[in-house]
């Protein structure tokens, strides 16, 4: 079972680049979310999605954005790349709330940002 | 204030031993979900255990159980035996109902790093 698919799982990028992580899932769950997780720290909402077409804006969007075109992918994309974009991005699905007991999460992207 | 507080930013327990990693939340939704996470040195988070707030018992997973204490607000994870392998990060988060039913995830606390000494 691939469950939740996130590449790349390491990336160094320069300040101002662009990039875009990527995240599929194959349990045909309709929610995905995308977290950040800094040293030290617990995870963080940066935007999640309730449905293809269907974004919204988490906890931490300034600097992202995010596109919901099918169920399956919901990349992340990283705008003029800053230092303080560096952490670890994990993608995560799930059934709707009311029926989910779990919530899948990807291994994680580590992105460097200098 | 912080909706999702773990008191012990680390712990060192002998093998064999329980532990007990504390968890307390704040909300002011009657629907709500508790869960556990495991974040190894590798990275991943590896979900333990769920708690729903109408749930009358405490939830348990193998060697893993949950002491829910609903009027203190507190969701202990108690790990029964420990191994050498359940050296890790834990945290603790929520999934409150509120206005948009839990579709925004999960609020997680800091977490507790535990060392498992044989």
């Amino acid at each position: 079972n691939a469950g939740v698919t996130q590449t790349p799982k390491f990336h160094i990028l320069k300040i101002g680049q662009s990039m875009t992580l990527q995240c599929t899932q194959d349990m045909n769950h309709n929610y995905m979310y995308w977290y950040r997780q800094d040293p030290g720290m617990g995870l963080k909402l940066i935007y999640y999605s309730v449905g293809a077409g269907i974004t919204d804006k988490g906890e931490v969007p300034n600097g992202y954005n995010v596109s919901r075109s099918t169920t399956e992918d919901f990349p992340l994309r990283l705008e003029l790349a800053a230092p303080s974009q560096t952490s670890v991005y994990f993608c995560a699905s799930s059934y709707s709330p009311r029926r989910a007991n779990t919530i899948y999460f990807g291994e994680g992207s580590w992105l460097t940002v200098v | 204030a912080q909706k999702i507080t773990q008191t012990q930013p680390g712990m060192f327990v002998q093998e064999k031993e329980a532990v007990t990693l504390d968890c307390t939340y704040d909300t002011s939704d009657q629907s709500y979900g508790l869960f556990w996470y495991k974040q190894p040195s590798s990275g991943e988070m590896i979900f333990l255990i769920y708690q729903g707030s109408y749930d009358e018992q405490n939830a348990t997973e193998g060697r893993y159980s949950l002491n829910f204490q609903k009027a203190r607000k507190s969701a202990n994870l108690v790990i029964s035996a420990s191994q050498l392998g359940d050296s890790a990060m834990y945290f603790c988060a929520m999934r409150e109902g509120g206005q948009r039913g839990g579709a925004d995830g999960l609020t997680f606390g800091k977490g507790t790093h535990l060392i498992i000494q044989p």
